[in-house]
């Protein structure tokens, strides 16, 4: 059975703040991983990983993958408020319980 | 189209009673997915469409539950004698291609289905 999970479960930091989300997995037939965010219903897309070591970025969000001991981290710098949002990873079809950010002032 | 769309956005229903659910998803997009996300948990994978066809059924809870799609486009998710458990936001997403190879999905905005 495919396995993905995902730390801390929420997070609470003060804006300015950076905050570094892990997500582990356990899957057959390993193609990608995928990085969600969720603010109110629907998902929207932050970053595929496919390959090994190679940082993927978009302004202050960056994400990681180490296919030799299976896990991605999604880091964000300078948080702002409008981060505050629920990170999903997912693995072929099976999505973690995601980590819960909520950014204060 | 726009987006990938989902009616009802809300559907409030009696125990026993069947209800459909519609996703509409983003024109062109071959593959079709649905999920259900239960208060504070993450998303539940339940069925995918390659085109008109579902490769992968396993992630149907039950027997209730089925679905179906017509001309590579719309899909519709039918819960028979929908059970107080089955209350839930029912998520649609779609992809250029099968997502397991690594597309990325657009989802719906999703239906908060509620069944008393």
């Amino acid at each position: 059975e495919d396995k993905v999970v995902q730390s801390p479960l929420s997070l609470v930091v003060h804006e300015g703040d950076t905050v570094t989300l892990n997500c582990s997995y356990e899957v057959t037939n390993f193609r990608s991983l995928l990085w969600y965010k969720q603010e109110k219903k629907a998902p929207t897309f932050l970053f595929m990983l496919t390959s090994s070591g190679i940082e993927k970025k978009s302004g202050r969000l960056s994400s990681i993958l180490d296919k030799k001991e299976l896990f991605s981290i999604l880091n964000i710098t300078a948080t702002q408020t409008g981060d505050s949002a629920v990170y999903l990873c997912a693995v072929k079809l099976t999505f973690g319980t995601g980590t819960r950010l909520q950014v204060t002032l | 189209g726009a987006g990938v769309s989902q009616s009802p956005s809300n559907k409030v229903t009696e125990k026993g009673k069947d209800v459909e659910l519609r996703c509409d998803p983003i024109s062109g997009h071959t593959a079709l997915y649905w999920y259900r996300q239960s208060l504070g948990q993450g998303l539940e994978f339940l069925i995918y469409f390659q085109g008109n066809s579902a490769p992968d059924k396993s992630g149907l809870p039950s027997d209730r539950f089925s679905a179906e799609r017509t001309g590579g486009s719309v899909s519709t998710l039918t819960i028979q004698r929908t059970q107080q458990e089955d209350s839930a936001v029912y998520l649609c997403a779609s992809s250029l291609g099968f997502g397991t190879g690594g597309y990325e999905q657009y989802f719906g905005p999703g239906t908060r289905l509620t069944v008393t």
